[in-house]
């Protein structure tokens, strides 16, 4: 009865590779964000969805793509991977009001 | 534009002492306020929410919170703290229509024995 989950937990790769990570929820949230987490603990806003439409993109890479199948649903592509790509990523959910549930974090390392 | 300023980066403290977390927000609109706590290697784990109402916010294990209007204020406050809160501790605020959360650099609470 997870209400958000993400995979995997953990991703070490090597530069220069794609990988995803995925969540999903189950609240009936209709809104979905990527936070990212970098060295520091500084946690920051990458994507937002509400019902499969993107509403926040803020000033990320394009090697880094969201796609959204479905409201339960939002993935994370990233494209050719660099070293400060590094980092936990977070997914959440929430309703319009902002009280969201986060996933656990996908902790990527990247060689 | 918001933002969230927290004041400490590190708060050390004794077992058994009391503790205040300072928190300070910026906000041009009305705004939904915050308080996460994350263990070391853990996700973020919610400890209290400010929507409206009452200004005094409990949360769990103990924290509660005071929403300052004028002071643009929301400082997390535990009477007595344990081994077991020490943690890195942020506070968020939420108010633009897409509802995403502005957080500020956290505070590292260190409780010694």
């Amino acid at each position: 009865d997870t209400a958000v989950s993400q995979t995997p937990k953990y991703l070490v790769t090597q530069m220069g590779n794609d990988k995803s990570i995925k969540c999903e929820q189950n609240l009936g949230h209709d809104t979905m964000y990527w936070y990212k987490q970098d060295s520091k603990k500084f946690l920051k806003i990458m994507f937002s969805y509400n019902n499969k439409e993107l509403i926040i993109n803020e000033t990320v890479p394009n090697r880094f793509s969201p796609k959204s199948p479905d409201k339960a649903h939002l993935n994370l592509h990233i494209n050719s991977l660099e070293l400060g790509d590094s980092a936990v990523y977070f997914c959440a959910s929430s309703q319009v009001s902002g009280t969201g549930s986060f996933g656990p974090g996908t902790r990527l390392l990247v060689l | 534009a918001q933002s969230v300023t927290q004041l400490d980066s590190q708060v050390p403290v004794f077992e058994e002492a009391p503790v205040e977390l300072r928190c300070n927000y910026s906000s041009s609109v009305s705004v939904y306020l915050f308080w996460y706590v994350q263990y070391p290697n853990q996700g973020l784990q919610l400890l209290l929410k400010y929507l409206s109402g009452s200004t005094l916010v409990k949360g769990i294990n103990g924290f509660e919170a005071e929403f300052n209007k004028s002071q643009t204020s929301f400082h997390l406050r535990k009477p007595s703290v344990h081994i077991s809160d020490t943690a890195e501790y942020f506070c968020a605020v939420s108010g633009g229509s897409q509802g995403n959360l502005i957080f500020g650099k956290g505070t590292k609470l260190s409780v010694k024995p």
